[in-house]
């Protein structure tokens, strides 16, 4: 379809709570990453998946946050426990292929603020 | 380690030619991409280099030397509309994949 979508837009939650964001594919794309950006910072990688499995879960900053990708397309993003730290842009990408040779196509982000 | 290193900020005139610069240390290097970013928008993809010398897409031109680890992304006829910040980012081999890196972006201000 479309490109890479992600939902919500924003997001504004309190230190302590839990949220989850949600990233839709390009559809037929098999990899899917996670990143995370600072204002004036890139993107920092946060997990890839190759289909349902996740290949690389390296940069998830510690055992607050997880990510699940069931069927091999939508993915969803876990935080527990939210702290002001974790205020950020949330991005989504997905490519076609396997191993990441492939261009990878972005999503608009989620806004996460935590108060 | 691995590092990345670009201009924080550039700013060059409507018509004008710019070029961005990125040096970077990095284990198992396979290619290096460069994504523009608008304030507020999603990181698109808009050249890579696998291979040394001069990749050309329409205004826009990327350079790469492996042997000095570094690369440039060519920006000619500039345009208010390029006004955003672009980023390189390295291809690396990690557990069996090619890892994208990104550095810091540098911010681009096009003026009249």
């Amino acid at each position: 379809g479309a490109g890479v979508s992600q939902t919500p837009s924003n997001k504004v939650t309190e230190k302590g709570k839990y949220v989850e964001l949600r990233c839709d594919p390009i559809s037929g794309h098999t990899a899917l990453y996670w990143y995370r950006q600072s204002l004036g910072q890139g993107p920092e990688f946060l997990i890839y998946f190759q289909g349902t499995g996740a290949a690389d879960d390296s940069g998830l900053p510690n055992d607050r946050f997880f990510a699940v990708r069931p069927e091999g397309s939508v993915s969803t993003l876990k935080i527990q426990r939210t702290e002001r730290g974790d205020s950020a842009v949330y991005l989504c990408a997905s490519s076609p292929g396997a191993a990441g040779t492939d261009t990878q196509y972005f999503g608009p982000g989620t806004r996460l603020t935590v108060l | 380690g691995q590092s990345l290193e670009q201009p924080s900020e550039v700013t060059a005139v409507e018509g004008a030619i710019v070029q961005i610069n990125c040096t970077y240390q990095t284990s198992g290097f396979y290619g290096l991409s460069w994504y523009q970013q608008h304030d507020g928008g999603a990181p698109t993809f808009l050249s890579y280099n696998g291979l040394d010398g001069l990749e050309e897409t329409g205004r826009f031109s990327s350079f790469l030397s492996r042997s000095d680890s570094y690369g440039y992304l060519l920006l000619q006829e500039l345009q208010m509309k390029d006004s955003a910040s672009y980023f390189c980012a390295v291809r690396r081999h990690s557990g069996g994949y090619q890892k994208v890196t990104f550095g810091i972006g540098t911010k681009l201000q096009v003026i009249p």
